[in-house]
């Protein structure tokens, strides 16, 4: 059974920093793009980041390009999201998700940690 | 960037019903486009894939269709389990994904 556990949220002053981490089982966690989504309270869901495979390729929503990094470990099975400069809007509950293989559909989705940014 | 909208925003259906919710991208995404449910308090679950694809375990009362910009997600029998909050994404564009803004689906 695939599960994706995330952890690592709380609360945070603005300009702070923190890093969340998702456990991945039930697959071969080297072989699938990996993904962060984030969603507001009370709001819509955004895409945040995204990594390939190996770790060589990444990519970011404009908003948190130069302040969050996605990473992963492929031993551990686990990805993170580092997230410096923190701000209020970045208030959310942070989910990380699967990607299908070889397509970009989101399959398996953790239950979120939240992480809110606020003095 | 590609944008998403979705119409309507909200819909208030009863049980039975047919219901057709629709979205929309500003260029083609050819067929790019996914459907998820995301019930209160719960990960969204993905619903429909490559616009038209059922993902496994998913009810055949839900379809979608469409292709270049405009998509159609259809329940054709809303059931009880059905009311939540639905969201399409595109794909298309590999280096950034976006998602609608969600249509609610509640309890007339």
């Amino acid at each position: 059974e695939v599960q994706l556990v995330e952890s690592g949220g709380g609360l945070v002053q603005p300009g702070g920093s923190l890093r969340l981490s998702c456990a991945a089982s039930g697959f071969t966690f080297s072989t699938y793009w990996m993904t962060w989504v984030r969603q507001a309270p009370g709001k819509g869901l955004e895409w945040v980041a995204n990594i390939k495979q190996d770790g060589d390729i990444e990519y970011y929503v404009d908003s948190v390009k130069g302040r969050f990094t996605i990473s992963r470990d492929n031993a551990k099975n686990s990805l993170y999201l580092q997230m410096n400069s923190l701000r209020v809007e970045d208030t959310a509950l942070y989910y990380c998700a699967r990607e299908a293989y070889s397509s970009s559909w989101f399959e398996y989705w953790g239950q979120g940690t939240l992480v809110t940014v606020s003095s | 960037d590609i944008q998403m909208t979705q119409s309507p925003s909200s819909l208030s259906a009863s049980v039975g019903d047919r219901v057709t919710i629709t979205c929309r991208a500003s260029q083609s995404i050819t067929t790019y486009l996914n459907w998820y449910q995301q019930k209160p308090g719960k990960a969204p679950n993905l619903l429909i894939y490559d616009a038209s694809s059922l993902h496994s375990g998913v009810p055949s009362t839900f379809s979608g269709s469409g292709s270049g910009t405009d998509f159609t997600l259809t329940i054709t029998s809303l059931q009880p389990e059905d009311f939540a909050t639905y969201y399409c994404q595109q794909t298309y564009h590999a280096m950034y994904f976006t998602f609608g803004p969600g249509t609610k689906v509640d309890i007339k």
